[in-house]
Order: C-alpha cells, then sequence, then structure tokens
C-alpha cells in the first residue's frame, strides 16, 4: 500500500531558486494539505484543498503555491525561496469524515542557503 | 476561535514510568480528537482517536479519554518503554464553513531511557 508518497525526501536550494514539492496519494480522499514543521511550532497549515480544483490557503501560505488538477495529486511550488522556508513539510490526506484520520506522507526535509 | 494547547517538552522518562502529556482545545462546537505519533526521521501516524465525549481510544498501551467538560484529551501509558521515544501531537478535527480542518498542537517530544 502507497498511501501518501512526497519527492524529493531532501533538497537543498540556494536563495532565489523554484522548485516544486510532490504529493500523490493513492486512496481517493477528497482533502489534502501541506504543513510545515518547525522546532518548537508544531505543523502549520500552508494550503489545502477539498476537492479536484478547490484550493485555500492556510496559516503560512506566503511564498507558496498549490493547484489540484487530480484528486490524486497535490503539488506545492516555492516561487522563490528564501532562508525562511527552511524546513520539513509534510503532505496528508483524508477523507471528508471528520471521525477518520489523516495520512501523512515521509516528509521533505528543505534547506534553503 | 478554535485552538488546541499542548504541554511543552522535551519530557524524559525512565523505562517503565507513568506518563502524562496534557492536551486541551478551546472550540465552538465538539471535534474529534487525535494522537499523532512521529517516530525519528518518520512522518506521522495515527495513535488513537475519540469521536464523542466519554470515548477512550487506547492503542500500544496508550489512553486517552475525550473530557467534554474539561474540553481536554490528556495522553496516558502506565509504563513507558525505550521504543516510546517519539514526538507527540494532539490534533482535533473540527468542522468549519468549508468542510472541516485537522489543527496540531506544538508537540511533545519524550525521550524513554533505560
Amino acid at each position: 500500500n502507497a498511501g501518501v508518497t512526497q519527492t524529493p525526501k531532501f533538497q537543498v536550494l540556494k536563495t532565489g531558486q523554484s522548485m516544486t514539492l510532490q504529493c500523490a496519494q493513492d486512496m481517493n480522499h477528497e482533502y489534502m494539505s501541506w504543513y510545515r514543521q518547525d522546532p518548537g511550532m508544531g505543523l502549520r497549515l500552508i494550503h489545502y484543498s477539498v476537492g479536484a480544483g478547490i484550493t485555500d490557503q492556510g496559516e503560512v501560505p506566503n511564498g507558496y503555491n498549490v493547484s489540484r488538477s487530480t484528486t490524486e495529486d497535490f503539488p506545492l511550488r516555492l516561487l522563490s525561496a528564501a532562508p525562511s522556508q527552511t524546513s520539513v513539510y509534510f503532505c496528508a490526506s483524508m477523507s471528508p469524515d471528520r471521525n477518520t484520520e489523516a495520512f501523512f506522507g515521509q516528509g521533505t526535509r528543505l534547506t534553503v542557503v | 476561535g478554535n485552538s488546541v494547547t499542548q504541554m511543552e517538552g522535551p519530557v524524559t522518562l525512565s523505562e517503565e514510568a507513568f506518563l502524562t502529556i496534557n492536551c486541551t482545545y478551546t472550540a465552538t462546537g465538539y471535534p474529534s480528537l487525535f494522537w499523532y505519533v512521529q517516530y525519528p526521521g518518520e512522518g506521522l501516524q495515527l495513535l488513537l482517536k475519540a469521536t464523542k465525549a466519554d470515548d477512550k481510544g487506547s492503542n500500544k498501551g496508550f489512553e486517552a479519554t475525550y473530557r467534554k467538560e474539561t474540553t481536554s484529551f490528556h495522553l496516558e501509558k502506565g509504563s513507558v518503554q525505550v521504543s516510546d521515544s517519539a514526538v507527540y501531537f494532539c490534533a482535533p478535527r473540527w468542522v468549519t464553513g468549508g468542510g472541516n480542518k485537522l489543527t496540531f498542537g506544538t508537540g511533545t517530544q519524550l525521550k524513554v531511557e533505560l
């Protein structure tokens, strides 16, 4: 069972570069989300989607873009990387049933120098 | 607004000690409540959940009870093991106007020593 697959696992970028973090799920979940994890701050929501073609901003959306053209995929784009975006990024998917759990990818450790 | 407050870490315990990690929430409604665990170098995974008042979730010796009157969901384990060393996140899932959202506490790092 693949679940949620994130790529890459590690990435180093120079300030100003752009890149896309990939996320794919095979559970037919309508809801997908991107979080960043920083020491002492838990997981903060960047962007989320409740279905194909629908996206919305979370707590910390600045500097990031998303799109949701299919149910399976939810890529996160960094437009112009900054050192403040150094973090660990997690993608999650879940069904609309609030009594069910979210499934997480393994994470992407991003360093911006 | 809706929020969650979790006991800060790190918490260091000896093997076989009793563990409590406090979690409280403020909400306009009644969320479903989850505890997730993150082992070193991995993503988060579900530890246990409770979806209504007075429900008790349990898994791997961990327990938590949904207390509506105190808006709490404290995580407990009677005897921790070295393998329980991880970061634990309390996570309510609330109904919102646009669907529902999962929010996380700041996480509590647990280190269990021999």
